[in-house]
C-alpha cells in the first residue's frame, strides 16, 4: 500500500505557536496533498505539492516535500483555536493515470486558547 | 454552487437491510468516488467513477455497488447491510488533482 502515515497522531499546542505535522509514504508519487477535517465534517483541501516541488506556501501554511526520503511536512504558523481539526496527507500514485488518492490516518491537532 | 451533497446525514439499519446513499455534485466533475472512514483510520476508497457509465472498484468494494447514469449523481448501494459496514461514508468529486468532499453520511448497522 502507498498509504501515507502522519506523525504525530495527536498534537496539542497553545494559540500563537507553530504546529508541524509529518507524512511519510512508500512509493513514487505525482503529488502529495494535505486536507483538513473538522469534527463531524467532510475533508477540505488545503494545499497540493507536486513531486518536482520542494516547498510551497499558502497563507499560514507551509508544505515541504522530500522525495528522496519519501516524506512531507505541513507547518501551520501562528496557530489559532479555529485550526483545531484532523489533518490528513494524501498521495497520488505516479503509476496511476486515474489519480487515485491514498489517505493516511491523520494527525489530530488541538489548539488551546 | 452547492458543491457535493449527500443524503441522508444519519441512518440506522438492521443487519440484512439494503439502502442507497445518495451523492450529487453540481460542478460538472467527471471523477467521483466513495470513501469510508472508520475511527483512527484514514479514508479508504470503496468505488470510483471516471465518467457517466464508467465505474471501478477501490480498496474495499465488497458489499457495495455503484452506478453512474449521469455526471451529477453517484449513488452507493448496500445490498445486505452488515455490522462491519458501520462507518462514516464520504462522497467526493475531483477537478484536476483536488478532491471536493461532501459532508458525509453516518451509518450504523445493528
Amino acid at each position: 500500500s502507498q498509504q501515507g502515515e502522519e506523525d504525530p497522531q495527536a498534537l496539542s499546542i497553545q494559540e500563537g505557536e507553530n504546529a508541524t505535522m509529518n507524512c511519510s509514504y512508500k512509493t513514487s508519487i505525482n503529488n502529495l496533498q494535505w486536507y483538513r477535517q473538522n469534527s463531524g465534517r467532510g475533508l477540505v483541501h488545503l494545499i497540493l505539492i507536486r513531486s518536482n516541488e520542494r516547498e510551497k506556501h499558502s497563507g499560514r501554511l507551509r508544505v515541504t516535500l522530500d522525495t528522496s526520503k519519501k516524506s512531507s511536512s505541513l507547518l501551520i504558523t501562528a496557530s489559532r483555536a479555529a485550526d483545531t481539526a484532523s489533518y490528513f496527507c494524501a498521495t497520488a500514485d505516479r503509476g496511476s493515470t486515474l489519480g487515485r488518492l491514498y489517505f493516511g490516518r491523520g494527525t489530530q491537532l488541538t489548539v488551546w486558547p | 454552487n452547492a458543491g457535493v451533497t449527500q443524503t441522508p446525514k444519519f441512518q440506522v439499519l438492521k443487519t440484512g437491510q439494503s439502502m442507497t446513499l445518495q451523492c450529487a455534485q453540481d460542478m460538472n466533475h467527471e471523477y467521483m468516488s466513495w470513501y469510508r472512514q472508520d475511527p483512527g483510520m484514514g479514508l479508504r476508497l470503496i468505488h470510483y467513477s471516471v465518467g457517466a457509465g464508467i465505474t471501478d472498484q477501490g480498496e474495499v468494494p465488497n458489499g457495495y455497488n455503484v452506478s453512474r447514469s449521469t455526471t451529477e449523481d453517484f449513488p452507493l448501494r448496500l445490498l445486505s447491510a452488515a455490522p462491519s459496514q458501520t462507518s462514516v461514508y464520504f462522497c467526493a468529486s475531483r477537478e484536476r488533482d483536488t478532491q471536493y468532499f461532501g459532508p458525509g453520511t453516518r451509518l450504523t448497522v445493528l
